[in-house]
C-alpha cells in the first residue's frame, strides 16, 4: 500500500476483554514496529520484527501483550485482560530493515472503560 | 539505548525567532538520530536525521547538530512560522529500533 495502514483507528473495550489491534506496513518493508504513547507522553516501545528473524520483545509491558507478524507483512497486536493503564494510541511504523527512516501508520486510540 | 532526555517540554516563541530543542543520549554505540514532527492528531513524521559521521546537517528552516563526545544533539528552527506548532520528538538507536525523547510541545505565536 501507499502507507502503513492500522485498524481500527479507535476502539473501546471494556475491561478484562482482549483486544487485536492489525497493522499493515508499507509493501517491502522488512521490518515493523510497534510503540505505545500515552496521552502527552513520548513513544513507548513494545516490539519489533524483521524478517523471518525472532521478534525483538524486549519493550512489551507484561505477559498480557503479545504480538505476531503474518508472511512477513501483516501484524497483530493482542493485549489480553486489558486495564485501564492500556488505554494509550497503539502506533505501527515500517522501514527497510533498519531504523532509518521509519514510517508510521495513523494509529489506534484504544480506550478501556 | 533506552535513555534519551529532552529539554525544553514545552516552548513558545514569536513568529520569526528561532526554537532549539536539546536531546542527550547514554549509550556511546548510537550512531543515527533522527527528529519526528507530530501534529495534532496525527502520524509522527520524520523531518530530518543525522548520523554519527556527521556534525551538522541543514535543510532550509531546520538544522540538526549533533556532538557525540558530549552525547548531545540539537534541533534548530529559524525563521518559526505558525504551522511549525506540533510535538517534536528526538531519538537515537545503535541497533534496530529506535527510542524516542519524551517530546517538546513546540508553539509559534503569531
Amino acid at each position: 500500500g501507499a502507507g502503513v495502514s492500522q485498524s481500527p483507528s479507535n476502539k473501546v473495550t471494556e475491561k478484562g476483554k482482549d483486544v487485536e489491534l492489525r497493522c499493515d506496513p508499507i509493501s517491502g518493508h522488512t521490518a515493523l514496529y510497534w510503540y505505545r504513547q500515552s496521552l502527552g507522553q513520548g513513544l513507548e516501545f513494545l516490539i519489533y520484527f524483521q524478517g523471518n528473524s525472532a521478534p525483538d520483545k524486549s519493550g512489551l509491558p507484561s505477559d498480557r501483550f503479545s504480538a505476531e507478524r503474518t508472511g512477513g507483512s501483516v501484524s497483530t497486536l493482542t493485549i489480553q485482560r486489558t486495564q485501564q493503564e492500556d488505554s494509550a494510541v497503539y502506533l505501527c511504523a515500517s522501514s527497510f530493515g533498519t531504523p532509518y527512516g521509519y514510517t508510521f501508520g495513523s494509529g489506534t486510540r484504544l480506550t478501556v472503560v | 539505548g533506552e535513555n534519551v532526555e529532552q529539554h525544553p517540554s514545552t516552548l513558545s516563541v514569536q513568529e520569526g525567532d528561532s526554537a532549539v530543542i536539546k536531546c542527550t543520549y547514554s549509550d556511546s554505540a548510537s550512531n543515527y538520530f533522527p527528529w519526528y514532527k507530530q501534529e495534532l492528531g496525527k502520524r509522527p513524521q520524520l523531518i530530518i536525521d543525522i548520523r554519527s559521521n556527521v556534525g551538522e546537517k541543514k535543510d532550509q528552516r531546520i538544522a540538526v547538530t549533533l556532538n557525540k563526545t558530549a552525547k548531545h544533539f540539537s534541533l534548530h528552527i529559524t525563521e518559526t512560522q505558525p504551522e511549525d506548532s506540533a510535538v517534536y520528538f528526538c531519538a537515537e538507536t545503535g541497533a534496530n529500533n529506535l527510542f524516542f525523547g519524551t517530546g517538546t510541545r513546540l508553539t509559534v505565536i503569531p
